[in-house]
């Protein structure tokens, strides 16, 4: 069975921009999470995105957002892009979100804003 | 208090020798439990998961869960350099934020 799958693996953009980000979840999985991973604050959790309706948010501005589509597949957008927003983006997927269900993460999309 | 704590590290040990890493959680409503390891620069990998009390093995990993005391910890037996990594603990429930990560433990194992 194929992981999760993120596209791009790297970005770069230049500060106000926008970016969009897609992850394909293991075939079967619904729930989709994102989390932005940076040095100095870790793994902190974006949103989780289930049967294409967000189910949970973190603790992150409106100018990131995020969608779901019928087939699971998941986009993260980030508008006017600021430097601190250069991370490395990662997607999980897992069954249904809640215990006892695994999640599994792709490669991560590792944006860079100059 | 952060939902899920761990020593940020690094932790050095001996080839050969055990790491034990320790993780602790808030939520007693937590049910089921994960290690994941992550190399520099890559993504997660999962290593590992509990759901009941006690042990865990698979291989030179050992999982250990005390819900009453709410940790839960990994043991690395006969660690390698290879093992040098960091490990994320997570947690997971039926509401709210489903996986809840810890900040992870640098491990470091030294030939």
């Amino acid at each position: 069975k194929a992981g999760v799958t993120q596209t791009p693996r790297y970005l770069i953009k230049t500060r106000g921009q926008q970016v969009t980000l897609s992850c394909s979840p293991i075939s079967g999985h619904r729930s989709v999470s994102w989390y932005q991973q940076t040095p100095g604050q870790g793994l902190q959790f974006l949103f989780e995105y289930f049967s294409e309706t967000q189910r949970n948010k973190g603790n992150f501005p409106g100018r990131f957002s995020g969608r779901q589509f019928s087939n699971s597949r998941s986009e993260m957008n980030v508008s006017t892009l600021e430097l601190g927003d250069s991370a490395l983006y990662l997607c999980a997927s897992s069954l249904r979100g809640g215990a006892p269900d695994t999640q599994y993460f792709g490669p991560g999309t590792r944006l860079t804003v100059l | 208090q952060k939902e899920v704590e761990q020593n940020s590290g690094p932790l050095s040990v001996p080839e050969g020798a055990i790491a034990s890493l320790n993780c602790t959680y808030s939520d007693r409503g937590s049910q089921s439990f994960f290690w994941y390891r992550q190399y520099s620069g890559k993504s997660p990998e999962l290593i590992m998961f509990i759901y009941s009390n006690g042990d865990k093995e698979d291989g030179r990993f050992t999982a250990q869960l005390n819900k009453a005391s709410q940790y839960v910890s990994l043991l690395i037996r006969d660690s390698q350099p290879s093992d040098s990594a960091t490990y994320l603990c997570a947690v997971n429930n039926n509401y709210g934020q489903n996986f809840v990560f810890g900040p992870g433990t640098r491990l470091s194992v030294l030939p």
